[in-house]
């Protein structure tokens, strides 16, 4: 049984299109994230979530919008796609506090072409 | 600002050979570490973590960690590496609602 699953692991299309990243944490996590890791393996943050709140936002164009609809779901939609959208973006999911470890998704490559 | 410093970006060894990555750490209050691995395509892994107590702290696939406050340091070490540790290595420092992540450590694992 996957902890933090996202779906769809592969998406490729054109630049303009919108598309949307789903995830789903089966671990009963109070936090949720999403990272952006380039083509260099820089690991980012977007945003965090903590109880369907949004608690981080991290300088990230409005063209990205997660939604939270429960404690379990954070999924990103991102609008009018561009080419240097291109990268690996991870779902994690963590307890609220600071010791706690984050659990990360399998990924999903976005190519932008 | 709080930030963490992988300083080398590839490492080579021979199977067999022992190993440490390098990881430095900047943060204002009691730091709470991690090393992760990340396979090609996959996810990452939690090897080891430190929040407080043994400053040696063991982990999963013969990895171990010390925390050194002194220099700052959470250096990954493995005694002898086998084939399959080759992988992208990260270590990452806690912060508010966030995991702060140095750039990477890529293991090479020449037969």
């Amino acid at each position: 049984d996957t902890a933090v699953s996202q779906t769809p692991k592969y998406l490729v299309t054109q630049m303009g299109n919108d598309k949307s990243i789903k995830c789903e944490q089966n671990l009963g996590h109070d936090t949720m994230y999403w990272y952006k890791q380039d083509s260099k393996k820089f690991l980012k943050i977007m945003f965090s979530y903590n109880n369907k709140e949004l608690i981080i936002n991290e300088t990230v164009p409005n063209r990205f919008s997660p939604k939270s609809p429960d404690k379990a779901h954070l999924n990103l939609h991102i609008n009018s796609l561009e080419l240097g959208d291109s990268a690996v973006y991870f779902c994690a999911s963590s307890q609220a506090d600071r010791g706690s470890e984050a659990f990360f998704g399998q990924g999903t490559r976005l190519t932008v072409v | 600002a709080q930030s963490v410093t992988q300083p080398d970006i590839h490492i080579t060894v021979s199977e067999g050979a022992s190993l440490e990555l390098r990881c430095n750490y900047s943060y204002g209050a009691t730091p709470y570490l991690f090393w992760y691995v990340q396979s090609p395509g996959q996810g990452l892994q939690l090897l080891l973590k430190y929040f407080s107590g043994d400053t040696l702290v063991q982990g999963i696939k013969g990895f171990e960690a010390e925390f050194k406050r002194s220099q700052s340091s959470f250096n990954l070490r493995k005694p002898s590496v086998h084939w399959s540790d080759a992988a992208e290595y990260f270590c990452a420092v806690s912060g508010t609602y966030k995991y702060i992540f140095g750039t990477g450590t890529r293991l090479k694992v020449l037969a």
